[in-house]
């Protein structure tokens, strides 16, 4: 079955602590991103990887931090930094050739409740 | 900056009724534009894209959407909406110089009342 898989579905965690949010995917696709969706606000790209080994920052990469190490696995830490963590993250991933990026496509995403 | 824009948070309809959701983006440049569909308690999925040709787009289960370059929209559409339709809709725009960077409107809910 191919897909992005991303867990656990739910995180609690205490304020002050770093946590990382898995996003794995069989798609052989060389883009994945991180988007954060609060209601009201849709989806906001919070990194992006185009390929491995490099990756940039979105609209709202403050207090969070990803690595890219495999083509399949794009992780993201939600540091203690980040003022208000608590949210709804989901990841994606596209397919990307000859400079061009295509539709993305959506994991089950995580909440993440800091308290 | 890129931004997009949905008119409606909330609509409400009885099955049967037609739909149309509006979407407005800013951008000067060449577009890439989708909505993506997130049914209670599942993925958000693609419903219909538009990268070039045609601009009236077919999409799954009945939808559809009409890209009018010069009012920068693309606005979504169903005949007669059912039960199952319930969900939230987000427009999304690209462009296409970099087309790894999507920007989400705000999202429309949509509740249909058997």
């Amino acid at each position: 079955d191919g897909g992005i898989t991303q867990s656990p579905k739910y995180l609690f965690r205490k304020e002050g602590q770093n946590v990382t949010l898995s996003c794995e995917q069989n798609l052989n696709h060389d883009a994945m991103y991180w988007y954060r969706q609060d209601p009201g606000q849709g989806l906001r790209l919070i990194y992006y990887s185009q390929i491995v080994n490099d990756f940039q920052k979105g609209d709202i990469a403050e207090g969070y931090s990803v690595s890219r190490e495999k083509k399949e696995s794009f992780p993201l830490t939600v540091t203690s930094a980040q003022k208000n963590p608590t949210a709804f993250y989901l990841c994606a991933s596209s397919r990307s050739s000859g400079g061009l990026t295509y539709e993305q496509y959506f994991g089950p995403g995580t909440r993440l409740t800091v308290t | 900056a890129q931004s997009v824009s949905q008119h409606n948070h909330h609509v409400i309809l009885s099955e049967a009724a037609s739909l149309e959701l509006g979407c407005n983006y800013s951008y000067g440049g060449t577009v890439n534009l989708f909505w993506y569909v997130q049914y209670p308690g599942q993925h958000l999925q693609l419903l219909l894209k538009y990268f070039s040709g045609d601009p009236l787009v077919k999409g799954i289960k009945g939808f559809e959407a009409e890209f009018i370059k010069s009012k920068f929209s693309f606005n979504l559409r169903k005949p007669s909406v059912q039960w199952s339709d319930t969900a939230e809709y987000f427009c999304a725009v690209s462009s296409s110089s970099n087309t790894g960077k999507l920007i989400f409107g705000q999202g429309t809910t949509l509740q249909v009342k058997p």
